[in-house]
């Protein structure tokens, strides 16, 4: 059973870019979740989607970031019109369930030049 | 709000030297609590949890016991090896009714390394 599945590892964007973060879940899991780690911090929960639902997006920026995880494909994470802010690391985990083990992908590490 | 406080790194040890990375916690509710490990290069990878006062959650040596009475969760181990070089996060899960019991809160991880 391959794991929590991130692409690409490492992205670099221009200032003004779009950053589009995959997060393939493992089999089973219908929940997934996406955190960041800014430089210096800990993880800090952004978004938690079921299949084609947002539950809880209190931890996303209000402009620029979107996320989504469609029926078929794996969930996304945008960022439009980036900024060097953003720079970070975007981690995502997936569970079978709520108040399970939540498993983590090896995360996408954002560069914004 | 939730917080989870731990021990400011880099910590530098020396192989077979005793282990003890701080974790202290503010939370509503009854948290859950865990140890996460990212090796280099890697995802995190859930190390041991405790889910309520008093339990020890252990694994490869490592041990943490859920103190409620100083909000505390201390990772320690006896004697490290150069394969425990890695980030070490404490965090926090609500459990119960009334929602989030998803949302995992982290310290700002400590970073250990050990030398042979």
């Amino acid at each position: 059973n391959a794991g929590v599945m991130q692409n690409p590892r490492h992205l670099v964007r221009r200032r003004g870019q779009e950053a589009r973060l995959r997060c393939s879940p493992m089999k089973g899991h219908s929940h997934v979740y996406w955190y960041r780690q800014l430089p210096e911090e800990g993880l800090k929960f952004m978004v938690y989607l079921q299949k084609e639902n947002i539950i809880d997006e209190s931890g996303m920026p209000k402009e620029r970031f979107s996320a989504e995880f469609p029926k078929e494909g794996p969930s996304i994470l945008r960022i439009q019109q980036v900024v060097r802010g953003d720079s970070a690391a975007y981690f995502c985990a997936s569970s079978p369930g709520t108040s399970t083990e939540a498993f983590f992908g090896q995360g996408t590490r954002l560069t914004v030049v | 709000g939730n917080s989870v406080t731990q021990m400011e790194g880099p910590v530098t040890l020396s192989e077979e030297a005793f282990l003890t990375i701080n974790c202290t916690y503010t939370a509503t509710g009854y948290p859950s609590l865990f140890w996460y490990v990212q090796y280099p290069g890697e995802g995190l990878q859930l190390l041991l949890k405790a889910t309520k006062a008093d339990d020890k959650g252990s694994n490869k040596g490592f041990e943490a016991t859920y103190r409620k009475e100083t909000t505390s969760f201390h990772l320690e181990k006896g004697s490290v090896q150069v394969s425990d070089s890695a980030v070490y996060f404490c965090a926090l899960r609500n459990e119960g009714s009334g929602g989030s019991n998803y949302k995992l809160t982290f310290g700002k991880g400590t970073l250990l390394t050990v030398n042979p």
